[in-house]
Parts: C-alpha cells; structure tokens; sequence
C-alpha cells in the first residue's frame, strides 16, 4: 500500500472550514484514499473514501486531484467535537484483499472556539 | 445492524501475568477482524489479521497471539507480560468486499 504524508498538526476556528491535506505520490491506479479520525481514547471512526471522483457525505467532503497524488479531507463547519486525529490511508479495496488499514501518525486537529 | 464488543475496556496487569482479551462481532458471518495496538503517544499499529477461522497473520514481531476460535471471536493474548506491552488495544471488522472498517471501544491496558 502506498504511504501518505500529512501535516502533524493544525487549528480551525470553530465554524469555519477545516482542509486537511494529505500527499499520496506512489499511489497506484486501484488503490483507494481512505479517511478515518480518532477522537481522544476512542476507536477509529471511517470518514470518507473515494478513487477518483470527488465524494461528499453527511461528515465530510473529498477532493483528489486529477493525478491522484494529493487529497483534501474538507470539514465544511467545523465545530469542537471535530477535535481529533485525522488519518489519511491509501489501500487497494476489493474482496480478495485483506482490508489492512495501515495508520500513519495522521493530523492533530484542534478546533478551536 | 452490527455492532462490535471489546472487553475489558481497562486492565491493569503485573509484569509476567497473562493475557486474554476477546472481541466478538454481532450481525454479520465471516469478517475479516484485526487487532491494533497504541502505545501512549504513538500511531496505532496493526499486529493480527484473520480473513477465516484459525487463519491468523501476524504483522509484527511480539509478545502477543491471536486466535480465532469462532467466526465472529477474536482473542488476544499472552502467556507473560512485559512492560512494553501497555497500551491501548483496539479490536476491528470490516466484511468481506466492504469498504469500511468498523473499531471497538478499546481495552486500555497498564502492565505494572
């Protein structure tokens, strides 16, 4: 699986927009961003995936740009109990894969009042 | 709907007791289960997967096992503690062909 970079910490101020960069440049064409946080002694929580496209759901919204070697995790109003370790993982999905989710060290981001 | 179940969620054991921590699934047959450990401060770090019944992979050197008795149980163990096996252990599932991974609470273990 591909390994990703992200910036080890960042602040919002609360209600407004959180970007959360993440560079995956030897990611291959069937591997996958995924996004998951952790809140403080607490499991992972799944955020959002995409390969291509661009992805939006009710948490979050997902920008890969076209050569698919950066990806933005965008929380559009932040608030405080955004507050967490945000992950950025590249993995290949599919069912004969084992779904190993390898972690990096993720974004501390503080959301600030 | 499924849910996860990790137990205890804190223990605190002496250096050289053994270990037995157990995670079972509710609500679906045949996942693959992982076991992660953090260790204060740090990333988490996978350390077991199972894709079937008494079908372990271990990612890391340790001190620890697993095992996988039942479909849906996941067992972590060890016969002697260190020091260095405190941490705070997380259990996780995601079906087969699914996209997601669905985690446990935890189980925070001090080993003392």
């Amino acid at each position: 699986d591909a390994k990703t970079t992200q910036p080890t910490s960042m602040d919002c101020a609360e209600g407004r927009a959180a970007n959360l960069p993440c560079n995956h440049s030897t990611i291959s064409g069937n591997e996958y961003v995924y996004w998951y946080r952790q809140i403080h002694s607490q499991g992972p929580q799944y955020i959002i995936h995409g390969l291509k496209n661009n992805e939006t759901n009710e948490m979050a919204s997902l920008i890969i740009t076209e050569d698919r070697k950066s990806s933005t995790l965008i929380l559009p109003h932040a608030t405080l109990r955004d507050t967490a370790v945000y992950y950025c993982i590249v993995r290949v999905s599919g069912s004969s894969n084992t779904g190993k989710l390898i972690f990096g060290q993720g974004t501390t981001l503080q959301v600030k009042p | 709907s499924q849910t996860i179940h990790q137990w205890p969620a804190t223990l605190v054991q002496p250096v050289g007791s053994p270990l037995s921590l157990e995670c079972t699934v509710e609500g679906t047959s045949n996942p693959n289960l992982y076991w992660y450990r953090q260790a204060a401060g740090r990333g988490l770090q996978l350390l077991f997967y199972s894709v079937g019944i008494g079908q372990i992979s271990s990612e890391v050197p340790q001190n620890l096992s697993a095992s996988r008795p039942q479909d849906r149980q996941f067992i972590l163990s060890s016969k002697k503690l260190l020091l260095s096996d405190s941490g705070f252990y997380l259990c996780a599932w995601r079906p087969k062909g699914g996209y997601r991974a669905f985690f446990g609470q935890g189980t925070r273990l001090t080993v003392v």
